[in-house]
């Protein structure tokens, strides 16, 4: 049974400050890894796909990596940004059209 | 283009009474799933669709949940009879084909008293 791990369960950082949330995962037969931003009381925003033979993927100030051997995503934010706050989801499917299996998140706060 | 709407955002219900939660996905999407997250816990599956077809059910908690996608357009999950545990927020998410990004719909609250 896959299971999805996210650390540090909470982040507070500066303005300005890059940063990294680790995302684990215990079987590495995935088919890919999506990254999810939520605001409060909001759904969910689709920030990054990683396809199980790709290695990172970027968009603007993010940059999503994949290490399927070892089970592990980082999702890097550089130069963060108090709009960045939210809470930040991993997300894995066993193949394709599967369900995703979801880590418990990190909720992040960027300071002024 | 209009993303994956969710109706109602919010429903408040006694136990035992019914509650129809209704999504409507990207149109031109085939695959329609539904998720929840229960208090405290992750966002977990419950089920996915293929256009008006049952693709994966294995999520589903129980018989007294029934989801159903007529015309494989919106998707309707009936809880019924609602019991104190179904409160939560229920997610619905559609993909325009398998390998492809699910974009998630804002969800509805349900709380069951």
């Amino acid at each position: 049974k896959q299971e999805v791990t996210q650390i540090p369960a909470a982040l507070s950082v500066p303005e300005g400050e890059n940063l990294v949330l680790n995302c684990s995962f215990t079987d590495s037969a995935i088919y890919n890894l999506q990254w999810f931003r939520q605001d409060p009381g909001k759904g969910l925003t689709s920030l990054l796909l990683i396809q199980s033979s790709q290695r990172e993927q970027t968009s603007g100030r993010l940059n999503a990596s994949l290490d399927k051997s070892s089970g592990r995503s980082t999702l890097y934010i550089a130069a963060s940004q108090p709009g960045d706050s939210a809470t930040y989801l991993c997300a894995v499917s066993g193949r394709a059209g599967n369900m995703l299996t979801f880590g418990g998140g990190t909720r992040l706060m960027v300071k002024p | 283009e209009a993303g994956v709407t969710q109706f109602p955002s919010h429903s408040v219900i006694e136990k035992g009474q019914t509650v129809t939660l209704r999504c409507d996905p990207i149109s031109g999407h085939d695959n329609l799933y539904w998720y929840r997250r229960v208090m405290g816990k992750e966002i977990k599956f419950l089920l996915h669709f293929v256009k008006e077809s049952k693709q994966d059910e294995s999520g589903m908690p129980n018989n007294r949940f029934l989801a159903e996608r007529t015309g494989g357009t919106y998707s309707t999950l009936k809880v019924q009879p609602a019991e104190l545990e179904d409160s939560g927020v229920y997610f619905c998410a559609s993909s325009q084909d398998l390998v492809g990004e699910q974009y998630f719909g804002p969800g509805t609250r349900l709380t069951v008293t």
